[in-house]
């Protein structure tokens, strides 16, 4: 199970921290990734860490500005968002996997906006 | 990055009927293909990896096929639950990218 938690309403160039708990597998043996979805975009793969957190990957949309983390001790998943733009207003999802994803969480909604 | 383009954006079927469902990409993917479900209010489900490859309890009237840049979901007899919106996605490099969706709607 999967549980996002740390969405909300917030200004441009605000910070959010979104954060997922973990439970029913085994969390530090899984790469993750969070992707995100807008009714203007679709789907969008936003980032995804390794196992043990030694590699990362963005789309370059979020470069510089989003950093995910995740804490093995813990099962979780984080993923600190600065600079938020409206174009970054979207439902976003906490998923086991690094290319396939295979197990998602309901979703946390952000919403950019003055 | 790959882009990937479904085909077509939405279909109307009725219960019974055979529904094909096709995913470009921009470049070969091998079979780095997957297929995803969505329902309204729901996140994504897993159905297909690797192209062709069912997740465990998905249905078999659910099967994928193709390779390189051309690929295909096809739901041999549409079923009432299965009324949705489908996504393929690339994993073959990064970034992940997804096509925009078909919405597959009751006729």
């Amino acid at each position: 199970q999967l549980v996002e938690s740390g969405g909300g309403l917030v200004q441009p160039g605000g910070s959010l921290r979104l954060s997922c708990a973990a439970s029913g597998f085994t969390f530090s043996t899984s790469w993750m990734s969070w992707v995100r979805q807008s009714p203007g975009k679709g789907l969008e793969w936003v980032a995804n860490i390794k196992q043990d957190g030694s590699d990362t990957y963005y789309v370059d949309s979020v470069k510089g500005r989003f950093t995910i983390s995740r804490d093995n001790a813990k099962n979780s998943l984080s993923l600190q968002m600065k600079s938020l733009r409206a174009e970054d207003s979207a439902v976003y999802y906490c998923v086991k996997g690094g290319g396939v994803f295979d197990y998602w969480g309901q979703g946390t909604l952000v919403t950019v906006s003055s | 990055d790959i882009q990937m383009t479904q085909s077509p954006s939405s279909l109307s079927a009725s219960v019974g009927d055979r529904v094909t469902i096709t995913c470009r990409a921009s470049q070969s993917i091998t079979t780095y293909l997957l297929w995803y479900q969505q329902k309204p209010g729901k996140a994504p489900e897993l159905l297909i990896h690797a192209a062709s490859n069912l997740k465990s309890g998905v249905p078999s009237r659910f099967s994928g096929s193709g390779s390189g840049t051309d690929f295909t979901l096809t739901i041999s007899s549409l079923q009432p639950e299965d009324f949705a919106t489908y996504y393929c996605q690339q994993n073959s490099s990064f970034p992940r990218t997804f096509g925009r969706g078909t919405r597959v709607e009751i006729k």
